[in-house]
């Protein structure tokens, strides 16, 4: 499995952009990327993923840099319903596995 | 369309005792997969279904844990004897294919104490 590595945590005020980096320097040429969040006490949630473009859908985008060996999660305009803990996975193996996350707190 | 639905929602038991949590995927997901999350951690891959037959379950800890998916449908985990450190989530997720171009569903999981 890819070795990601993420910032434990990162604050951010409320209507500001968020970028979350990742770095996974170990990746394979036909991992995907994901990326999903966990809100306290629910189970994760699909936020987005992508191969080798960048993507974008109606919670995030993603930016997939050129050689692959990072991301970086983009919240346009952060929420306090963003608060959660945000997990960088890059899909080996037939299964996603999880790492310790990024836990993102909002300040409004 | 419904998620996945999980149940109980929260189970407290004595070591030794015996439980089971079940588990039902959205409709048409091929792939079933249950989660172990201890309190403060990432989720870890118990096992993984592909229709009603095992892809992996090499995290499973088949002395005390089993799992079943009958007609490739709703799946049950159980645990018998539960120990102290099973207190977890138990997080049921699905998804179309096994592949890495499809997004994972979860449940809101089942909380387990084990006292």
């Amino acid at each position: 499995d890819a070795k990601t590595t993420q910032p434990n945590s990162m604050e951010s005020n409320e209507e500001e952009p968020v970028h979350l980096p990742c770095n996974h320097s170990t990746i394979s040429g036909t991992d995907y990327i994901h990326w999903y969040r966990q809100l306290p006490s629910q189970g994760p949630e699909y936020v987005i993923h992508g191969l080798t473009s960048n993507v974008n859908n109606r919670m995030a985008s993603l930016a997939i840099a050129e050689d692959r060996k990072s991301s970086t999660l983009i919240l346009h305009r952060a929420t306090l319903r963003d608060a959660a803990v945000y997990y960088c996975i890059p899909w080996g193996a037939q299964k996603l596995v999880f790492g310790q996350g990024t836990r993102l707190t909002i300040n409004p | 369309e419904a998620g996945v639905a999980q149940s109980p929602r929260y189970k407290i038991i004595e070591k030794r005792q015996s439980v089971a949590f079940w588990c039902n995927p959205i409709s048409g997901h091929a792939t079933l997969y249950w989660y172990q999350q201890i309190l403060g951690q990432g989720p870890k891959l118990l096992i993984q279904f592909q229709n009603n037959g095992v892809v992996d379950d090499s995290q499973l800890p088949k002395d005390r844990f089993s799992a079943e998916r009958l007609k490739g449908v709703d799946s049950t985990l159980k645990i018998q004897p539960a120990k102290l450190e099973d207190s977890a989530v138990y997080l049921c997720a699905s998804s179309l294919g096994g592949t890495g171009n499809y997004g994972y569903t979860f449940g809101s999981g089942t909380r387990l104490t084990v006292v």
